[in-house]
């Protein structure tokens, strides 16, 4: 089955506490993205990769940071997490020619609370 | 002004009704639409791309305004099942991104 998977799913974790939330996909996709969807603000593209080793700052990349080593991977990593990172957190994929831009799958969400 | 601006609603429509949303976005280069679903507390789901003709697809209808810059959604003979949250999203031509909008909240009744 086609999908993109995040995980963890839900994490509660304190200000200053190194985490990572994985996302994996299996659609031979070479762009990546995250976001952050907080209420009233919609949702906000954190950082993205057009392909393996290029990423891109999106509109809110401060205090988070990705790496991109392998086609199927993009990994959000939070170094000291605080508490307006507090957030749903989505990761998606999609196939990607220079301007042109194909339906973006997203994984299921991780919602992230930092205390 | 906002990329990309809805009106977040709510919308509370009645079941069988007809409804319409607009949205409007301030990149006049702006090369790709879609409108996406999602669920409360679920992934967005790519629901149709707009294109410049217009497009349909069973009840839904999506029409691009280039002149005005919006992009309309128009839902035909409406479910309970088409309650959800409505994204708009347009491209930042140059920028190699997406940009979604806020959302807007639609609630067929019964």
């Amino acid at each position: 089955e086609a999908q993109v998977t995040q995980n963890p799913r839900y994490l509660i974790t304190v200000t200053g506490k190194k985490l990572t939330v994985t996302c994996s996909q299996n659609m031979n996709h070479e762009y990546m993205s995250w976001y952050r969807q907080d209420p009233g603000l919609g949702l906000r593209q954190i950082y993205y990769s057009m392909n393996v080793e290029v990423t891109d700052k999106g509109d809110v990349p401060e205090g988070y940071k990705v790496s991109r080593k392998e086609k199927r991977n993009f990994p959000l990593i939070l170094e000291s997490p605080s508490p307006n990172q507090t957030s749903l957190y989505f990761c998606a994929s999609s196939s990607y020619r220079v301007d042109d831009y194909n339906e973006q799958f997203f994984g299921p969400g991780t919602r992230l609370t930092v205390l | 002004r906002k990329e990309v601006e809805q009106d977040p609603g709510p919308f509370n429509v009645p079941e069988g009704a007809t409804v319409a949303f607009n949205c409007t976005y301030s990149n006049s280069a702006s090369q790709s639409f879609f409108w996406y679903r999602q669920d409360c507390r679920k992934e967005p789901k790519l629901l149709m791309s707009v294109y410049s003709s217009g497009n349909e697809d069973g009840r839904f209808t999506a029409q691009l305004n280039r002149a005005s810059q919006y992009i309309s959604l128009l839902i035909r003979d409406s479910k309970l099942s088409d309650s959800a949250t409505y994204l708009c999203v347009v491209d930042s031509f140059g920028n190699e991104k997406l940009t979604f909008g806020t959302g807007t909240r639609l609630t067929i009744i019964p």
